[in-house]
Parts: structure tokens; sequence; C-alpha cells
């Protein structure tokens, strides 16, 4: 059981590169998450998916695109990275839709971007 | 605007030291309030979860309180030990907020001195 995983770890693009963010959880959970974590900004929300099929947006949706594949994979993608966007990206998984849920949210352990 | 803060951004202590963290929340309607512990370099683990209908939770040297009329919560931990050396944060799920939305604070870095 490995819980949330993440690829790539590490990741340096160019300004103006695309790139997809993977990440597969192995837990069944229905909800999936996307987070940005910036110096001083703490963790926010770039989107969600409440369960298969259905995506929406978070706090920070801007110059981001995700995709639910399956129930397992959630993935993220930078059509045209900036700088701006260097980053630690987190994505987190969750039983239950939404924030009703008496569950807690599963995290991977992340992808480290930079943007030149 | 819905915010959580968390005092002091930093904290050291000797081992073996009892300690608070504290979080606070600016709006008392709430589904319920996580706090998570992050390792360097790593993701975060949840730590404890409370419902906006209880007070409080434990899970070993951990104590976690929650006092929704005042917006605060504080995370206990008994005894402390090296290996509780990481950075702890605070997350509430806001009434209002869109599905799935946890709002973090920026977190306290703790350093528990041998």
């Amino acid at each position: 059981n490995a819980g949330v995983t993440q690829t790539p770890k590490f990741q340096v693009l160019k300004t103006g590169q695309s790139m997809t963010l993977q990440c597969a959880q192995d837990m069944n959970h229905n909800s999936m998450y996307w987070y940005r974590q910036d110096p001083g900004m703490g963790l926010r929300l770039i989107y969600y998916s409440a369960s298969e099929g259905t995506t929406d947006k978070g706090e920070v949706p801007n110059g981001y695109n995700v995709s639910r594949l399956n129930k397992r994979e959630f993935s993220l993608r930078l059509e045209s990275a900036a700088p701006s966007q260097t980053s630690v990206y987190f994505c987190a998984s969750s039983v239950l839709a939404g924030v009703y849920n008496t569950d807690t949210q599963y995290f991977g352990p992340g992808t480290r971007l930079t943007v030149l | 605007k819905q915010e959580v803060t968390q005092i002091p951004a930093a904290l050291s202590v000797p081992e073996g030291e009892n300690l608070v963290l504290n979080c606070s929340f600016t709006d008392s309607a709430i589904y319920n309030l996580q706090w998570f512990r992050q390792d360097p370099g790593k993701g975060l683990t949840s730590l404890l979860l409370i419902q906006s209908s209880q007070r409080e939770q434990t899970s070993g040297r951990l104590n976690a309180s929650l006092d929704k009329s005042s917006g605060r919560s504080t995370l206990y931990i008994a005894a402390s030990q090296p290996g509780d050396s990481a950075t702890y944060l605070c997350a509430v799920a806001f009434y209002g907020g869109s599905q799935g939305n946890l709002i973090f604070g920026k977190g306290t870095k703790l350093s528990v001195k041998p």
C-alpha cells in the first residue's frame, strides 16, 4: 500500500514549456486534490476532484489544468510554465467528497518545480 | 476573508518540555479543523482531526483542543522529543468555502533540542 505517489520528484522547466505532474492513490479514495506550497504563503488549493469524472477550481487555478483520469489518478498540467509557478506541488486524497466528510486528507511527497 | 493564523512561526524547546502550539481562525462557522506535521522535504502527515461538534482529540502524546467561539485551537505536545522536530500546520474547513477547500495556516516550525 503505497498511499499517494507523485512523479516526478523534481523538475526544472524553462518559461513557456509545458509539463504534467502525475498523482496516483491506491487507497480507493473518492476525492483528490492539488495544492501548491510557497514560502510565506502556506498551502493553497489549485484544483480538486470530489469524485471520478468531476473537477473544480480551488483558490489559485489560473495557469493550470487537471484531469481525473480514473478513480486512482489525478494529473496537473502546466500548459505554458511561468516563473511564478515555481513551487512545491502536493497531491492529496480523501475517502469522501468535500469538506463535509469526517476523513482527513492524505498527502503525497510533493514535486519540487523550478521555472527559469 | 477566512484566514488561519499560527503563532509563533518558530519555537525551540529543550527535550522533555511540554509545549503548546496555537492556531486561530477568523470565522467560527467551521466543519472541522486538522493538525498536520510536515518534515523537511516531505509531504504532510495528518495528526488529529477535530469535528466542529468536538472539544478535543487525543493521540498518544498529542492533544488538540477546539474553541469555536473564540476561534482558537491548540496542539499540546507532552514530553517533547527531538523526533518531534518538524513544522506543524493547522488547517480549517470553513462553511461557505468550496468543497475540499482547507485553509491552511503558515505553520509553526518546532525544534526540540536534545
